[in-house]
C-alpha cells in the first residue's frame, strides 16, 4: 500500500524555467511533508517542508503548495538549474497516538528531474 | 560539524550470511532510523531508535534487526541474507521528534547479496 506517490518517474526541464514535481497521499493522518533531494551515491538532502496548517511555505527558488482536500503537494523551482537535476522524493510524516516520531518517513518513489542547459 | 557516517560503503555477501551496518548520527542526535531503498522503490522505512530502545518498525521480517548503543550510534543486522536484500541501507538521525523534526541522511551502504 503505496501511502505517498510521485507518480511521475521522470521530468525534464529547460534552465530557467519553472519545475513542478506532484505528490499524492492517502493517509489522511499525515501533518508534516517534506521534500528531499538525491544525487547518485550520496543520501537525501533535506529541501523544504510544509506543516498541515499551512498551504504554502517558500524558500528561495523553491515553494512546495499543499492541498489537503486533494491530498495533492507539490514543489515548484523557480528559475531551474542544471544542479538542480537529482533525484526528488516526496515524504510525510505524522506523531499520532502509538508512539512515533516526525523523524519517521513514508517516501515516494521519487521523481527523477533533469535541467537542460 | 559531522554529519551522519555509515559504514562500509559498499558490503557483497553470500546469500544466507549475515549483514551488520552501522550508524554514527549527528552529535546531540538522539533518534536513528533506518530505510531501504531497493532497485526501482523509494525509501522504505526499517526501523526507528531513540534513546537505545526500538520505538517502531517498519513491515520487514523480524531477521532485520538492529541495536542503538549509549552513545547513540546504531547498527542494522541483517540474517539469513536473500537476493532481494540487495539494496541501498540509508541511517539518518534526528535530534527531536516533535513537529518540523528534520532528519539528516547519511550517505548510505550498498549491500549486495550474491
Amino acid at each position: 500500500d503505496q501511502q505517498v506517490k510521485q507518480n511521475s518517474p521522470s521530468l525534464s526541464v529547460q534552465e530557467g524555467r519553472i519545475s513542478i514535481l506532484n505528490c499524492d497521499y492517502t493517509n489522511s493522518m499525515f501533518d508534516y511533508f517534506l521534500w528531499y533531494k538525491k544525487y547518485p551515491a550520496e543520501g537525501p538532502t533535506f529541501l523544504i517542508s510544509i506543516s498541515s496548517i499551512k498551504d504554502k511555505n517558500e524558500d528561495g527558488r523553491f515553494t512546495v503548495f499543499l492541498n489537503k482536500s486533494a491530498k495533492h503537494l507539490s514543489l515548484h523551482i523557480v528559475p531551474s538549474q542544471p544542479g538542480d537535476s537529482a533525484v526528488y522524493f516526496c515524504a510525510a510524516s505524522s506523531a499520532n497516538a502509538g508512539g512515533t516520531s516526525y523523524g519517521k518517513l513514508t517516501f515516494g518513489q521519487g521523481t527523477i528531474l533533469t535541467v537542460h542547459p | 560539524e559531522a554529519g551522519v557516517t555509515q559504514s562500509p560503503t559498499h558490503l557483497i555477501k553470500t546469500r544466507g550470511q549475515q549483514a551488520t551496518l552501522r550508524c554514527s548520527p549527528i552529535s546531540g542526535h538522539t533518534s536513528v532510523y533506518w530505510y531501504q531503498q531497493a532497485l526501482g522503490l523509494g525509501l522504505q522505512f526499517l526501523l526507528w531508535y531513540d534513546e537505545g530502545e526500538e520505538r517502531n518498525r517498519g513491515n520487514f521480517p523480524p531477521r532485520f534487526s538492529g541495536r542503538q548503543f549509549p552513545n547513540y550510534s546504531s547498527e542494522l543486522n541483517v540474517n539469513a541474507l536473500e537476493l532481494e536484500d540487495s539494496a541501498l541501507y540509508l541511517c539518518a538521525s534526528s535530534q527531536g521528534t516533535g513537529v518540523n523534526t528534520e532528519a539528516f541522511f547519511g550517505q548510505g551502504t550498498r549491500l549486495t547479496v550474491v
